[in-house]
């Protein structure tokens, strides 16, 4: 089955700089990549998705990029705020398949 | 509010006994998902209910089970109980089938169960 793998586990930055999560994926037939951001003690809640067929999608300040050849899918959060805080997961699937995530990246914006 | 309701928020409970958590999915959603997060792990998929019928396992413990019913809301069953089983049970639901032709499996999280295991 797919599986995901994410890194780094953690990740700290300072306020106004650029944090970048990378995840990669082992099926080549997986074709939606979504993000969900899960600040603490709260739900996952999806920020951003990407689907197999783009290779680039902005909002605002986040952006994801994918590389179907290399596998690997990234998350890119520019001029990151304190409430950027969270824990960010990626994950995979294919179609309507279950989605598999990622162990999840912790990043702390330092003010 | 996500639409997606869980109860009960907290649980906690002893080895060897059994808890049912509750999840309805957000209106008009057919499919509900589980999913345990342990502390410092990420989203485990547990099971899969689409429209009352079970469509995908995940890795689901033989001492837990799960139901759909025509309503479509969802009961998780764990039993036997281990300190363990201590974690946060989400659980999720998407849109219609028909819905997700072109590969968009949105999920929906609720609010979670978090549950202790004394």
């Amino acid at each position: 089955g797919e599986n995901v793998e994410q890194h780094p586990s953690t990740l700290s930055v300072q306020e106004g700089d650029s944090a970048v999560i990378k995840c990669t994926y082992s099926d080549s037939a997986s074709n939606y990549f979504p993000w969900y951001k899960q600040e603490l003690g709260k739900r996952p809640q999806l920020i951003i998705d990407i689907r197999s067929n783009v290779g680039e999608k902005k909002d605002q300040r986040i952006a994801v990029t994918l590389n179907k050849t290399a596998k690997h899918f990234s998350l890119h959060i520019t001029e990151t705020q304190p409430e950027d805080s969270a824990v960010y997961f990626c994950a995979a699937s294919i179609g309507n398949t279950p989605l598999v995530f990622g162990k999840g990246t912790r990043l702390s914006v330092i003010a | 509010d996500s639409g997606v309701t869980q109860t009960p928020k907290h649980l906690i409970t002893a080895t060897g006994q059994r808890v049912t958590l509750r999840c309805s999915p957000r209106s008009g959603d057919l499919s509900v998902y589980w999913y345990q997060q342990s502390l410092d792990q990420g989203l485990q998929f547990l099971i899969q209910y689409y429209n009352g019928e079970e469509r995908a396992k995940g890795n689901i413990l033989e001492r837990f089970s799960a139901q759909q019913f025509p309503d479509l809301h969802s009961e998780l069953n764990l039993s036997s109980l281990e300190l363990g089983d201590s974690a946060l049970y989400f659980c999720a639901s998407s849109a219609k089938l028909s819905h997700l032709h072109s590969g968009a499996n949105v999920l929906t999280f609720g609010a979670g169960s978090r549950l202790t295991v004394l």
